[in-house]
């Protein structure tokens, strides 16, 4: 497709219960960002990858967040032992390069019960 | 580490009035600055952008002006129509280590037909 796509849109998990969200990126681009939306709020910078390099991850906010992109094309963020703190909306987005507009997915939006 | 204050946070205006939405930016080495569209259920959708080069920039009802001196940066919508309403979001992007979008907290535009 011409867009990022996200899958799934829609996830619940149980607390406790490991996830992993997928992230397809334009075809080309260099450049991928994980966000982490909360309800009313902005999007916050998670992670980034260059390629396959992730070269940062500052905003994880623990280590049950775990981001890859092996090949420098899809991208998975797991979450494991998910909390309900974790329920958001998950964006990705991806750009050419590092200064150039991002385009962002639909988002997945994970709720924890 | 780059911090974006947006404002006003709701705006209510009336079909064929115009909007405007103010964010101020932080880090001087920004210099890219985009502004994104968030529909209920969405991804943000990059609606406009501008670069330090210039101080302002227009396209059909939608403007940008930027103002480096002060650090600060607005969106105006002229002629507002009621699908214009949404959350808009203002971000600030720098080169080198600032590669990342660092994004305001969002305004969400009512406009009543």
């Amino acid at each position: 497709g011409a867009g990022v796509s996200q899958s799934p849109r829609y996830k619940v998990a149980k607390r406790g219960q490991d996830v992993a969200l997928r992230c397809d990126p334009i075809s080309g681009h260099v450049s991928l960002f994980w966000y982490q939306q909360a309800l009313g709020q902005g999007p916050e910078f998670l992670t980034y990858f260059q390629n396959e390099a992730q070269l940062d991850k500052s905003g994880l906010p623990s280590d049950r967040f775990f981001a890859e992109r092996p090949e420098g094309s899809v991208s998975t963020l797991k979450i494991q032992r998910t909390q309900q703190e974790d329920s958001a909306v998950y964006l990705c987005a991806s750009s050419l390069a590092g200064n150039t507009e991002a385009f962002f997915g639909q988002g997945t939006r994970l709720t924890v019960v | 580490g780059e911090n974006v204050e947006q404002h006003p946070s709701t705006l209510s205006v009336q079909e064929g009035d115009s909007a405007v939405i103010k964010c101020t930016y932080s880090d001087s080495a920004s210099n890219y600055f985009p502004w994104y569209k968030q529909e209920l259920g969405k991804g943000p959708q990059l609606i406009i952008d501008i670069r330090s080069n210039v101080g302002e920039k227009k396209d059909q009802r939608i403007a940008v002006t930027l103002n480096k001196t002060a650090k600060h940066f607005s969106l105006h919508i002229t002629e507002t129509q009621p699908e214009d309403s949404a959350v808009y979001f203002c971000a600030a992007k720098g080169t080198g280590g600032s590669y990342i979008p660092t994004f305001g907290r969002g305004t969400s535009l009512i406009v009543h037909p």
